[in-house]
């Protein structure tokens, strides 16, 4: 397996600007995760899916985060209009919920990074 | 509320001598404990986990973790650290309430592992 995909690797836009930042999780994971890394944050969890289904999102910062899943293959996290304090690194995890899910792996994509200028 | 500490920002150690990592978790039931490893420009990658059973868990590339309940402890170790060991790593625990699948992690420490 090719494992979890992040598109782009970088993006650079300047302030007010829309940003799609896309996610293909590894092929059979049924449950999906939006990370932002920072240096003055860390790892912030900002929102997960389970089957496509949103199932915690209390960790996106504001109203211009938004998060969709369509499928199982594919999501994206979207800022509109970014600013600059929305510049760091973007993870994607997946990972396979069976019986006590909280058991489970969670496997992370390379990573988007982001500077909003 | 889950949580996580590791004490010190960064670790440093020479190549071939034993590496700990600290760190020690809060929780209202029974922690699932994770370590991830994160090199420069890339995902964080799974080394090893304790969910229940031996307190001594073996993971990838050689490292082990302690799993110590009266102390809220899990380490991370290596008994000889490689230059090739420097990277960032995450220590990461869930509450193992069914329903649970958030990971609280860790602010990472830095190794730095000197020739």
């Amino acid at each position: 397996d090719a494992g979890v995909i992040q598109s782009p690797r970088h993006e650079v836009t300047e302030m007010g600007q829309e940003v799609t930042l896309r996610c293909k999780p590894i092929s059979g994971h049924d449950y999906l995760f939006w990370y932002r890394q920072t240096m003055m944050r860390g790892l912030e969890l900002l929102i997960y899916f389970n089957n496509n289904v949103p199932i915690d999102d209390s960790g996106m910062p504001e109203d211009r985060f938004s998060a969709k899943m369509p499928n199982a293959s594919f999501s994206t996290l979207k800022i509109q209009p970014s600013e600059p304090r929305d510049s760091a690194v973007y993870f994607c995890a997946s990972s396979l919920g069976t019986g006590m899910v909280a058991k489970n792996i969670q496997y992370f994509g390379a990573g988007t990074r982001l500077s909003v200028l | 509320a889950q949580s996580v500490a590791q004490p010190e920002d960064q670790v440093n150690v020479a190549e071939g001598n034993p590496l700990t990592v600290k760190c020690t978790y809060s929780v209202s039931g029974n922690p699932y404990l994770f370590w991830y490893v994160q090199y420069p420009n890339r995902g964080l990658q799974f080394l090893l986990k304790y969910i229940t059973g031996d307190n001594l868990v073996k993971g990838s590339y050689g490292f082990e973790a302690e799993f110590n309940k009266s102390q809220t402890s899990f380490h991370l170790k290596k008994p000889s650290a490689l230059v090739s060991d420097s990277a960032l790593y995450f220590c990461a625990v869930r509450d193992g309430a069914r329903g649970n699948n958030r990971l609280a992690f860790g602010k990472g420490n830095q190794v730095v592992v000197i020739p």
